[in-house]
């Protein structure tokens, strides 16, 4: 089956500074991907769609200089959390299409200190 | 705009036993898929059945089958024989079909579902 794996699994950072947060898809290609967030015991909520080729499209509500997604490669998306602090620590996980099927990667917890 | 509604937050299950979930939603499309996902306390999410709308036959994988009632937008997840593994946050989500799709799944709350020995 296909596989998509995020990296890292479990990230710290101290207030004010950036992370980056990888999505690849293993054994296919994804034109598209998806970010969500989760906070515990909640649902998955989209942040935004990422493209690759082209600009992420963010839901409403979500601040795209703070979560900047580059859809880099067919393989490859990438979520930074810029300036990140406390009330940005959440789960994130991101999924990509195959055929009619989503995929999704084992999640980042995002601890911000 | 779709919404997808779980109205039971948490439930319980002896093993063996069977359980439902409820899961209701509201759309003006007529075309597109439905889901149930599990997700484990490894937070890894997995794909538990899926529904095609314009498909009346309910879906069914091993243990798991759906009731699926299209025009009441009800679309429960039955879980057979329960097992300890069982254990996780359950939700049911909708994704469009057609042209323009891009995947986007819209979730349910969730109901986080335990199955105790």
């Amino acid at each position: 089956g296909a596989v998509v794996s995020q990296h890292p699994s479990w990230v710290i950072c101290k207030s004010g500074t950036s992370v980056k947060i990888e999505c690849r898809s293993l054994d296919f290609q994804a034109t598209t991907m998806f970010w969500y967030r989760q906070f515990p015991k909640q649902s998955l909520m989209l942040m935004a769609t990422s493209n690759e080729g082209s600009k992420a499209t963010y839901e409403q509500g979500v601040e795209k200089d703070k979560f900047l997604i580059n859809h880099a490669s067919l393989t490859l998306s990438t979520l930074t959390v810029t300036s990140a602090h406390p009330e940005d620590s959440s789960f994130y996980i991101c999924s990509a299409r195959y055929r009619l099927e989503l995929f999704f990667g084992e999640g980042s917890r995002l601890t911000v200190l | 705009a779709q919404t997808v509604t779980q109205s039971q937050p948490e439930m319980s299950v002896q093993e063996a036993e069977t359980v439902t979930l409820s899961c209701t939603y509201d759309t003006s499309e007529s075309n597109y898929y439905l889901f149930w996902y599990k997700q484990p306390p490894s937070r890894q999410m997995i794909l538990v059945i899926r529904q095609e709308a314009y498909k009346q036959q309910n879906a069914t994988e091993n243990r798991f089958s759906v009731n699926f009632q299209k025009a009441a937008k009800s679309f429960s997840l039955k879980i057979s024989d329960s097992q300890l593994g069982d254990t996780a946050m359950y939700f049911c989500a909708f994704m469009k079909r057609g042209s323009g799709n891009t995947g986007k799944l819209i979730f349910g709350q969730g109901t986080t579902l335990q199955v105790k020995p």
